[in-house]
């Protein structure tokens, strides 16, 4: 079975622009989580969906924003971006009825 | 919310030692306790988690222990080898991937 692919895997933008990442699940999984990774704050929790609702939120503003298709696949978007925007962005899939998450290889976001 | 302290940050052994890598949490609904491998330019693994229905678990070179009363859990990891270098981190959540919660992490290096 695939892991958990996210694309693009490396990303330079520079402030003000946005950016939409995107991530495909493990096929059957149905519940999506994306996570901001960077030294200072460690792993922390945007959101997740789950048929194509927003379920859970984290404590991140508004410029963060996601979705979910049909086929499970989400996006998240991030605009006016800022330079602390830099990070490693993380999505995870699970199981409907399960609490155990797989990550995908993350994508790398540089904001200059 | 939810808050995870980890400890130690940063954790050298001989290979063939043990390694033991600690973590509380603050919010008494959390039942689900996973431990996450990361690799260099790769996204977290999971390794084994625990919930809080349980008090060990054990998959082959890996435990987990936690003691719901003092809110803590721990990973033990025997026989290190090179190979289990990496960060470690420990989460923790109320379950329905509702905002995980992760551990600043531990960067465990076993030297040959």
């Amino acid at each position: 079975k695939a892991g958990v692919t996210q694309t693009p895997r490396y990303l330079i933008k520079t402030r003000g622009q946005q950016v939409t990442l995107s991530c495909s699940p493990i096929s059957g999984h149905r519940s999506v989580s994306w996570y901001q990774q960077t030294p200072g704050q460690g792993l922390q929790f945007l959101f997740e969906y789950f048929s194509e609702t927003q379920r859970n939120k984290g404590n991140f503003p508004g410029r963060f924003s996601g979705r979910q298709f049909s086929n499970s696949r989400s996006e998240m978007n991030v605009s006016t971006l800022e330079l602390g925007d830099s990070a490693l962005y993380l999505c995870a899939s699970s199981l409907p009825t399960s609490d155990t998450q797989y990550f995908g290889p993350g994508t790398r976001l540089t904001v200059l | 919310g939810e808050n995870v302290e980890q400890h130690p940050s940063t954790l050298s052994v001989q290979e063939g030692d043990s390694a033991v890598i600690k973590c509380t949490y603050s919010d008494s609904a959390s039942n689900y306790f996973p431990w996450y491998k990361q690799e260099l330019g790769k996204g977290p693994q999971l390794i084994i988690d625990i919930r809080s229905n349980v008090g060990e678990k054990k998959d082959q070179r890996i435990a987990v222990t936690l003691n719901k009363t003092a809110k803590h859990f721990s990973l033990h990891i025997t026989e290190t080898q090179p190979e289990d270098s990496a960060v470690y981190f420990c989460a923790a959540s109320r379950g329905n991937n509702n905002d995980m919660r992760f551990g600043a992490g531990t960067r465990l290096t076993v030297k040959p």
